[in-house]
């Protein structure tokens, strides 16, 4: 039961251009959507979230944006850098229930 | 701040052979997770712990699959026998009390021949 889904398996961008990530839902009882970063033989990082209430969370470079008509998220990284290239998963957590993650979207940026 | 410990970083067993992770959480964190990470899919948890507590082990394969968590500070996952389909890493998380926010550990990466 796939509830979160990463269509893409991998993007490529130029440094200094604009990275968009992107990922699909299918559970409208969400709560947060979260973000997470992850390096070659490490476990993943948390690098933001944002409230199924908000449409919108900011912090930095890191953009994350919630369209819950269509149930959709993305997380736009910008400018990229080549430190960013790294698998990233999406996750959707219901509160008192469990994380849903996504396969994951591997970037690499092009220095 | 120490982040979450888990050991072995890597082992590998034969099919039939019985293996065991251990988790150490940041401390003060009530809530322990273990997930499954299967090369090109994203974590999927077996269990999660909310002190010494059990919350959630639907997706734990209980007739070998086992974990504890003993006075709510280190964990252990025991897989006993382990399948070639146990190759996986196993993750441990932790989160503090009160947050959905999962700090991970580096992870332990199984392989079964």
């Amino acid at each position: 039961d796939q509830q979160v889904k990463q269509n893409s398996p991998s993007l490529s961008v130029q440094e200094g251009r604009i990275s968009i990530l992107n990922c699909d839902y299918t559970n409208s009882m969400f709560d947060y959507f979260l973000w997470y970063k992850k390096y070659p033989a490490e476990g993943p990082t948390f690098l933001i979230s944002i409230s199924s209430i908000k449409d919108k969370n900011e912090d930095g470079r890191f953009t994350v944006f919630l369209n819950k008509s269509a149930k959709h998220l993305s997380l736009h990284i910008v400018p990229s850098q080549p430190g960013d290239s790294a698998v990233y998963f999406c996750a959707g957590y219901l509160t008192g229930n469990q994380f849903y993650f996504g396969t994951g979207t591997s970037l690499t940026v092009i220095p | 701040e120490a982040g979450v410990a888990q050991s072995p970083r890597y082992k590998i067993i034969e099919k039939r052979q019985s293996v065991a992770f251990w988790c150490n959480p940041i401390s003060g964190h009530a809530t322990l997770y273990w997930y499954q990470q299967i090369l090109g899919q994203g974590p999927k948890l077996l269990i999660q712990f909310q002190n010494n507590g059990v919350v959630d082990d639907s997706q734990l394969p209980k007739d070998r699959f086992s974990a504890e968590r003993l006075k709510g500070v280190d964990s252990t996952l025991k897989i006993q026998p382990a399948k070639l389909e146990d190759s996986a890493v196993y993750l441990c998380a932790s989160s503090p009390p009160g947050s959905y926010e999962q700090y991970f550990g580096p992870g332990t990466r199984l392989t079964v021949t």
